[in-house]
């Protein structure tokens, strides 16, 4: 079955410094892989995907992230963070058609300080 | 707004109540997810539909737990004699079928049950 870890529960960056959140999945096949990000009172909003080809990522607010396959992680990274990216992050990996039967990680709650 | 909509966004119930919530897709999808996220966790797949079929439903959705589709546009989820463990957040999300569909799903912003 698949399966996603976020080994961090909370993360603390300064504005202007980067970022790296973590995500390791298991999947039997090549997998379909999401960031979703979740603002306080918000729907969860896709920041990126991937499902073949280039391994690195360009998603939405400068987000990018890395498929590597021998690491089966997916981590999610922004060079220069700023205080509106406070919220939480969700990695999920894809099942059946398209990838849409999701299974997400507990998530990291990402703290900005000025 | 032609988001996906969930009402209503707070419930408040007594145990043993039997509480509903409805969704509205983006009018265009076909797919309709139902996820339920607890403190501290990711959302889990509860169920879905293709139309007015539900196709899978998850070991998560007890007995007490159904979900509608009729027409195939919106859809109720329905959970019966509410046990404390059922607080949480009720998430719906659809996608679109085909050369539409990206693998994106689009969420709502949940409806969140409390049982006291």
């Amino acid at each position: 079955a698949q399966s996603v870890t976020q080994p961090d529960i909370h993360i603390t960056v300064s504005e202007g410094a980067s970022l790296e959140l973590r995500c390791n999945y298991s999947y039997g096949a090549t997998p379909y892989l999401f960031w979703y990000v979740q603002s306080p009172g918000q729907g969860l909003q896709l920041l990126l995907k991937y499902f073949s080809g280039d391994t690195l990522v360009q998603g939405i607010k400068g987000f990018e992230a890395e498929f590597k396959r021998s690491q089966s992680s997916f981590n999610l990274r922004k060079p220069s963070v700023h205080w509106s990216d406070a919220a939480e992050y969700f990695c999920a990996v894809g099942a059946g058609e398209y990838g849409n039967k999701l299974v997400f990680g507990a998530g990291t709650i990402l703290r900005v300080k000025s | 707004d032609t988001g996906v909509s969930q009402d209503p966004r707070h419930k408040i119930t007594k145990r043993g109540q039997n509480v509903t919530f409805r969704c509205d897709p983006i009018s265009e999808h076909n797919r309709l997810y139902w996820y339920r996220q607890t403190l501290g966790q990711g959302p889990e797949f509860l169920t879905y539909f293709q139309n007015e079929a539900q196709l899978e439903k998850s070991r998560l959705l007890s007995d007490r737990f159904s979900a509608e589709r009729p027409k195939g546009s919106f859809s109720t989820l329905e959970i019966q004699r509410t046990e404390q463990g059922d607080s949480a957040m009720y998430l719906c999300a659809s996608s679109p079928l085909g050369l539409s569909n990206t693998g994106e799903l689009f969420f709502g912003e949940g409806s969140r049950l409390t049982v006291l």
